[in-house]
């Protein structure tokens, strides 16, 4: 399995809703990492996990809250969003250790209504 | 800090032409340069990376990048493109010892029949 899958591909939410998103791998990869990518524009980092822990937040807003229940899954909790957090939304994963590229999901496309 | 430039944000090329992308980057540590593919509604593919030892780089779909020190450039290469490579592509950086990977803003390749 070389794939990481994300769920849902498409999410419309309100600003008062509370949703998840999820990403899953079999890779036996340790990092896991959310990117916030709007139209046009390169990814941009939001979060790093390494081991299930969290190692890098790039000061992202408390509306949106990661997770990393086991070595395979990682979440991303959100809540009170706002119309400007309508992006895609990638996850990735890659082996710990230096020079390992990433090996991304599909993405799921946010809007927020 | 280390930073990426892709210097063309658009790059139109006939079906079977020689392309070429640039990328230049900035870092005060050593780095390790990727290049990356995004179809449209699809997340990110690596293509090919440069960790050390030669400075030509072979990656998937017939591409290559130059890794050139003294011009801190990483420009990535094709012979003959196809209309299946029209795609956005990524020059990205990691400091070694770091978990961060940087991206550019991204070249849109547009290949015409």
């Amino acid at each position: 399995d070389t794939e990481v899958t994300q769920t849902p591909k498409h999410l419309v939410m309100g600003m008062t809703n509370k949703k998840s998103l999820k990403c899953e791998q079999h890779m036996g990869h340790r990092a896991m990492y959310w990117y916030k990518q709007k139209a046009k524009k390169p990814p941009e980092l939001m979060f790093v996990y390494s081991y299930e822990k969290l190692s890098i937040n790039e000061s992202v807003p408390s509306r949106f809250s990661p997770e990393c229940p086991n070595s395979s899954l990682l979440n991303l909790h959100l809540h009170a969003l706002q119309p400007e957090d309508s992006a895609l939304y990638l996850c990735a994963s890659s082996h710990l250790g230096e020079g390992n590229g990433y090996t991304f999901g599909s993405g799921t496309r946010l809007t927020v209504v | 800090a280390q930073s990426v430039t892709q210097l063309d944000s658009q790059v139109p090329v006939f079906e079977e032409a020689p392309v070429e992308l640039r990328c230049n980057y900035s870092s005060s540590v050593s780095v390790y340069l990727f290049w990356y593919v995004q179809y449209p509604n699809q997340g990110l593919q690596l293509l090919l990376k440069y960790l050390s030892g030669s400075t030509l780089v072979k990656g998937i779909n017939g591409f290559e990048a130059e890794f050139n020190k003294s011009q801190t450039s990483f420009h990535l290469r094709k012979p003959s493109v196809h209309i299946s490579d029209t795609a956005e592509y990524f020059c990205a950086v990691s400091e070694t010892g770091g978990f961060k990977t940087i991206f550019g803003a991204g070249t849109r390749l547009f290949v015409k029949a």
